[in-house]
């Protein structure tokens, strides 16, 4: 099925730095929405976009909505320790509901 | 946000056993919540929608007979897997949304992992 690509893979940065990952695909997408899950647990939602250009932020974190549809980003400021785990983008298409993952960005954080 | 919980947690079971993970809404009502699986360091896949009163939805490639569903109120769906084998050894997450906001975000219960010896 459709998946969104996620990049990178994976990072490993020191505690205080900013973090970017980003998601893209091949479709356009009606909803972006970015998880965070920690091992052994179920995702849990960080930020959901739902407009084309859309900047949102949760604290630390900002997401956009890429004006193709067709991307989005999540950015981390300052990272602390528990922002290690997996991030996931996810979206849906057209007048669906199923939401569809992304491969996953795994984020270590080094004191 | 909203909360989905699921039980059991973990679960052994030998081959051959079938294994029932209830998922529940707590503080919402779902007239449809999803299933996904996740295999080690690998994304979630949708195993199928759960659709309260009718029947589920499956991903192709997803065997109804092997995963069975039912929904059968506004805060429970059930998923059996039957006759479970080791290849059936995975994480399954159930997720549901708030209708009632009818926005795409989806809360996932705290997930099961299977282990099927």
């Amino acid at each position: 099925g459709q998946q969104l690509n996620q990049s990178p893979q994976s990072m490993f940065i020191q505690e205080g730095e900013d973090v970017s990952m980003n998601c893209t695909s091949s479709s356009i997408f009606n909803t972006w929405l970015w998880y965070k899950q920690d091992p052994g647990e179920g995702p849990v939602l960080l930020i959901a976009l739902y407009k084309a250009g859309e900047l949102t932020s949760n604290g630390r974190l900002t997401a956009q909505f890429g004006i193709t549809r067709k991307d989005s980003f999540l950015n981390i400021s300052a990272s602390i320790p528990s922002d290690v785990g997996i991030y996931f983008c996810a979206g849906t298409r057209g007048g669906g509901n199923k939401l569809t993952f992304g491969t996953g960005t795994q984020l270590k954080v080094e004191l | 946000g909203a909360v989905v919980s699921q039980h059991p947690s973990r679960v052994i079971c030998k081959s051959g056993t079938s294994v029932k993970i209830e998922c529940r809404s707590l503080d919402f009502q779902a007239t449809t919540m999803f299933w996904y699986r996740q295999f080690p360091k690998q994304s979630l896949m949708l195993m199928a929608t759960s659709n309260e009163g009718s029947k589920a939805t499956y991903e192709q490639g997803v065997e109804k007979d092997k995963f069975l569903i039912n929904h059968a109120s506004l805060t429970l769906s059930t998923l059996t897997v039957t006759s479970a084998h080791p290849e059936d050894s995975s994480f399954y997450i159930c997720s549901a949304r708030l209708e009632q906001r009818n926005t795409g975000e989806l809360f996932f219960g705290e997930g099961s992992r299977l282990t099927v010896l």
